[in-house]
């Protein structure tokens, strides 16, 4: 399979609790981006990198969020002290350097009680 | 900053009938991109059909063709001999040239009946 791959599928947590998420882009991809989806609402952009330098983010991502991308490659999401708040659909795309068609990844389900 | 409406929550359409789905955008934007995506109840986008807002001729894909009207800021998605496995939610979605900020609309629920 060479799409986009998340992990986990789903998470559940405490409210409190840090929980990281990650991604696998298209291998080669050199754009990565991160998005957010509540129920009813279309994905909001959090933060894009350009292989390993994150390029932007959106305000939507407060200090309590951080996304790495090492090495280029896969891509974690972390958020740290979770509030109910928190609780969405984060997704994953990729695109190659120049194109504007994102490929994204099923989703990471996150339910904070 | 670019907003992205769409009007309609719910549709529903009868199986082989056709359906056509509205989008408005607001941008000052000469150059850009327009999008409609597809998200299936396994949550998966997956990208529709694509226009590029200096091209005049609408895009189309097989059985899925837009109508952009630039002037206008719509660009609304037809559904022609609608599937049984066209059911999903739709989103459009505007992308400035150079930008990788893409913006959704908060979607449309179509429903294909049998």
């Amino acid at each position: 399979d060479t799409g986009v791959s998340q992990n986990p599928r789903h998470k559940i947590t405490k409210r409190g609790q840090n929980v990281t998420f990650r991604c696998d882009p298209i291998s080669e991809h050199n754009r990565l981006y991160w998005y957010r989806q509540t129920l009813g609402q279309g994905p909001e952009f959090l933060t894009y990198f350009q292989n390993e330098a994150q390029l932007e983010k959106s305000r939507l991502l407060s200090d309590r969020f951080s996304a790495e991308r090492p090495k280029g490659s896969f891509s974690t999401l972390e958020i740290q002290r979770t509030e109910q708040g928190d609780s969405a659909m984060y997704l994953c795309a990729s695109s190659p350097t120049g194109g504007e068609k994102l490929f994204f990844g099923s989703g990471t389900q996150l339910s904070v009680l | 900053a670019q907003t992205v409406t769409q009007s309609q929550p719910e549709m529903s359409v009868q199986e082989a009938e056709t359906v056509t789905l509205s989008c408005t955008y607001d941008t000052s934007e000469s150059n850009y991109y327009l999008f409609w995506y597809k998200q299936p109840p396994s949550r998966q986008m997956i990208l529709v059909i694509r226009q590029e807002a200096y091209k005049q001729q609408n895009a189309t894909e097989n059985r899925f063709s837009v109508n952009f009207q630039k002037a206008a800021k719509s660009f609304s998605l037809k559904i022609s001999d609608s599937q049984l496995g066209d059911t999903a939610m739709y989103f459009c979605a505007f992308m400035k040239y150079n930008n990788n900020d893409m913006r959704f609309g908060a979607g449309t629920r179509l429903t294909v009946k049998p």
